[in-house]
């Protein structure tokens, strides 16, 4: 079964810091840019990052340039999202996406409040 | 980046049609044809419906069908049925791997 699996999502205070996972199966996953949407609570889609089947190229949405890192590990079939100095207005569920936007992950919620 | 413009909602009765319009720029949905559309139910993950403006992945019902003229895209949707009502989001590529997506339509099946 094609699959994406998040997870890593949690309660963090502003200023922290916290990874997301996104697990691929199904599919040849190195194969396969990948990319980051966020959608926070009541509000629209909002595009936020991508990373080339390699690895080697990456993008990012200003809103979370020089706090967001994309990464991935194709031995493990495995994309990750670090996520540093954390805002309130970040707070939403992030969801990852493979490189045609035809295959989801159910998503992972990440709350930012003190 | 801004948003692509979509009217917040749209309605129809069963059997009629609905037609959802997405407005961006020529450096978006104007300047290339990557335009897709996802459905989204309230609490799940986005489905995609259309891509490529015209295209439909497969299982995806030709009820759904998609075009583009000039900065704007459209997503037609024939024959409502009840599990239509969903919200609506457009997308376009916009160049040095950017995607923009659209605000967003709530359908209604009256």
């Amino acid at each position: 079964e094609v699959q994406l699996v998040e997870s890593g999502g949690d309660l963090v205070q502003p200023g922290g810091s916290l990874t997301l996972s996104c697990a691929a199966s199904g599919f040849t996953f190195s194969r396969n840019g990948m990319h980051w949407v966020r959608q926070a609570p009541g509000k629209g889609l909002e595009y936020v990052s991508a990373i080339s089947s390699s690895g080697d190229i990456t993008f990012y949405a200003n809103s979370v340039k020089g706090r967001f890192t994309i990464s991935r590990d194709n031995s493990r079939n495995t994309l990750f999202l670090q996520m540093d100095s954390l805002r309130v207005e970040d707070m939403a569920v992030y969801y990852c996406a493979a490189d045609a936007f035809d295959i989801w992950g159910q998503g992972t919620m990440v709350t930012v409040s003190s | 980046q801004s948003a692509l413009t979509q009217p917040p909602s749209a309605s129809g009765s069963p059997g009629q049609s609905v037609t959802i319009s997405c407005t961006g720029t020529s450096s978006d949905v104007g300047g290339y044809n990557f335009v897709s559309w996802y459905q989204q139910y309230p609490g799940k993950a986005p489905k995609l419906m259309i891509y490529e403006v015209t295209k439909r992945p497969s299982g995806v019902p030709d009820r759904f069908s998609g075009s583009k003229s000039g900065n704007t895209a459209s997503l037609t949707v024939s024959g409502l049925q009840a599990e239509d009502e969903a919200d609506y989001y457009c997308s376009s590529y916009a160049g040095s791997n950017n995607y923009v997506f659209g605000t967003g339509t709530k359908v209604t099946v009256l």
